[in-house]
């Protein structure tokens, strides 16, 4: 069973910092991708990352997947306070079908 | 820039009612999926749909859900007979190759 577990659930920064969330997955994933969630909203795409080594890169968000590693990165360069918000990577395993299996979610609160 | 839509975006009902959640997926979208987010916690699976039938279909979505696609532009979750616990965020996506999914804006079902 495809389990993705997110660290760290909780991120506090003051604006103009770097920082990295983690995104670690159980089982060989097929694809990555990451969401962005404002209170009360729905989920934003972010990024889809299909292969190892894939880099995204969005505004002062980056993306990045080892498959090998089973891990994805989410990197935010000189955050400001519009990038808070909570944010999710899911995993998915072609040969269980096509469901999204989340993480628990980083709730990241970038103060003036 | 194409949507997915839900209605109602809130829906309070007793326990043991019945409850229809509808989405209208991206017109050109093949696929269509519903997730639950209860308050605080990750977004989980429920149900994935394509050409017509269910794809897959996680624990959580057992006899009391039931999925359908009345026409050709509706996709609606039915709830049979309500409990406590679904109380939640319903969120359906669609998806046009089955890789990248489009959320919509969900809808909150209060179950008193």
């Amino acid at each position: 069973e495809l389990k993705v577990e997110q660290n760290p659930l909780f991120l506090s920064m003051q604006e103009g910092k770097n920082y990295t969330i983690y995104c670690n997955y159980s089982t060989t994933s097929d694809r990555l991708y990451w969401y962005r969630q404002d209170p009360g909203k729905s989920l934003e795409s972010l990024f889809v990352l299909l292969s190892n080594g894939a880099v995204k890169q969005e505004g002062r968000l980056m993306a990045s997947l080892d498959t090998k590693a089973r891990l994805s990165t989410l990197h935010i360069t000189a955050a400001v306070h519009d990038l808070s918000a909570t944010y999710f990577c899911a995993a998915i395993v072609e040969t269980s079908g096509s469901r999204l299996t989340f993480g628990e979610g980083t709730q990241l609160t970038v103060n003036p | 820039e194409p949507e997915v839509t839900q209605t109602p975006s809130h829906q309070v009902t007793q326990m043991g009612q019945e409850v229809i959640l509808r989405c209208v997926p991206i017109s050109n979208h093949l696929y269509f999926y519903w997730y639950r987010q209860i308050l605080g916690q990750k977004v989980e699976f429920l149900v994935s749909f394509y050409n017509n039938e269910i794809s897959e279909k996680s624990e959580i979505f057992d006899d009391q859900f039931s999925v359908e696609r009345p026409d050709g532009s509706n996709f609606t979750l039915k709830i049979r007979s309500t409990k406590l616990e679904d109380s939640a965020m319903y969120f359906c996506a669609s998806s046009v190759e089955g890789i990248a999914q489009y959320f919509g804006p969900g809808t909150r079902l209060t179950v008193t």
